[in-house]
């Protein structure tokens, strides 16, 4: 398996363009998150799914952002509009459940300008 | 909630020295516990997971963590530290009833000097 692929790797874009990270779980896994990491404030969850379901979206920071899974094998983060506090590495991981643990894609490094 | 605590955002060692990362758990009932490292501009990788049994576990690049119930540890070690260690490092605890979600530590950033 190629593991948790996430496109593009790095998102150069300016402030107020919306903004649409992809992801791709490893297969059979039903669980996908997204996450988000900057220096201040570590890793935060934003929202998590169950076979293609939102579970908790407590995490999302404002109505900017939204995410979707149209189906087991991809998942959208879309912001809109950007902001430069938004630049962070946004994270993808999948898992078949907790006791297994995560595995995390390569992550996408979003600079807003 | 179950909460996860790393002592020491930072910790300097030097080549061929022990590695010592800290971590404790608060819960009552043992949780499935897990180390991860991030390379710089990488994403997560797993190290190593405690489910059941053994309370010593191995990983990979030579790591290791013991289980101890009693003090609420999942301290990972390695005897000999090597330039490549230098990473960020988290443990991250799963307690069933809690929706497959980890709950992971602030990472603790290990440096190693020559």
């Amino acid at each position: 398996d190629a593991g948790v692929i996430q496109s593009p790797r790095h998102e150069v874009t300016e402030m107020g363009q919306e903004v649409t990270l992809r992801c791709k779980p490893i297969s059979g896994h039903d669980y996908l998150f997204w996450y988000r990491q900057t220096m201040m404030r570590g890793l935060e969850l934003l929202i998590y799914f169950n076979n293609n379901v939102p579970i908790d979206d407590s995490g999302m920071p404002e109505d900017r952002f939204s995410a979707k899974m149209p189906n087991a094998s991809f998942s959208t983060l879309k912001i809109q509009p950007s902001e430069p506090r938004d630049s962070a590495v946004y994270f993808c991981a999948s898992s078949l459940g907790g006791r297994d643990g995560y595995t995390f894609g390569s992550g996408t490094r979003l600079t807003v300008v | 909630a179950q909460s996860v605590t790393q002592l020491g955002s930072h910790v300097s060692v030097s080549e061929g020295a022990l590695v010592l990362l800290r971590c404790n758990y608060s819960s009552s009932v043992p949780p499935y516990l897990f180390w991860y490292v991030q390379y710089p501009n990488q994403g997560l990788q797993l190290l190593l997971k405690y489910t059941t049994g053994a309370t010593l576990v191995k990983g990979i690049n030579g790591f290791e963590a013991e289980f101890k119930k009693s003090e609420t540890s999942f301290h990972l070690t390695k005897p000999s530290a090597h330039m490549s260690d230098a990473a960020e490092y988290f443990c991250a605890a799963y307690k069933t009833g809690t929706a497959s979600k980890l709950t992971f530590g602030t990472g603790t950033r290990l440096q190693v000097t020559l």
